[in-house]
């Protein structure tokens, strides 16, 4: 089946630290990725996506790449901010037989970064 | 540009009752969907509309759940008897109905709670 796999939580860090948030998939077909984002209050958001494989997404100072061959999508950035505070969830589309816009999501991870 | 809004944000009902959610999509955004996060677990697809018709409904749990969007605009979700399983957070998304980027603009979701 399809699934999405990511590191469980929660993630505590002090600022500037680099962040990896661990994400792999299992799809049929070749699937786009993505990381949204749920801040405090808010729906999610979209960060970055990739629709195919080797290609990177980044926003806002985070990146992922989609490796095929490892069939993982990690995300990472150099130096978080308290801002980043969010809760953070990996997901996948465009699997064979699926609906337009039907996500797959993993269970989040919720990022704490400390002053 | 007003974004996703669900009414209510949070409902607490007993088991047995009946409760209604309720989403605005984005104007004129044709695609409306539902998802479901349980406790600790990964958001799932609920249901696709494209206007007021029903895309997909394979994610729905069971016949105690019925989804509505007349006319196209808003969308309801009725839970009729909500059981303490039913208990989570309701998102509601909706995207544009052609060349669909990959983002699916979401509400901050309904949370129901199941006494």
């Amino acid at each position: 089946g399809n699934s999405v796999t990511q590191m469980e939580g929660p993630v505590t860090l002090s600022e500037e630290a680099f962040l990896t948030i661990n994400c792999t998939y299992t799809a049929t077909g070749y699937p786009s990725l993505f990381w949204y984002v749920q801040y405090p209050g808010e729906g999610l958001q979209l960060l970055l996506k990739a629709t195919k494989a080797d290609d990177k997404g980044s926003n806002k100072g985070f990146e992922a790449t989609y490796r095929k061959e490892t069939t993982s999508f990690h995300l990472e950035k150099g130096s978080v901010q308290v801002s980043d505070s969010a809760v953070y969830f990996c997901a996948l589309s465009g699997v064979r037989g699926s609906t337009l816009g039907r996500l797959y999501f993993g269970r989040g991870t919720q990022l704490t970064v400390w002053p | 540009e007003a974004g996703v809004t669900q009414f209510p944000s949070h409902s607490v009902i007993e088991k047995g009752q009946t409760v209604t959610l309720r989403c605005d999509p984005i104007s004129g955004h044709d695609n409306l969907y539902w998802y479901r996060r349980v406790m600790g677990k990964e958001i799932k697809f609920l249901l696709h509309f494209v206007k007021e018709s029903k895309q997909d409904e394979s994610g729905m749990p069971n016949n105690r759940f019925l989804a509505e969007r007349t006319g196209g605009t808003y969308s309801t979700l009725k839970v009729q008897p909500a059981e303490l399983e039913d208990s989570g957070v309701y998102f509601c998304a909706s995207s544009q109905g052609t060349g669909w980027s990959g983002e699916l603009f979401f509400g901050e979701g309904s949370r129901l709670t199941v006494l």
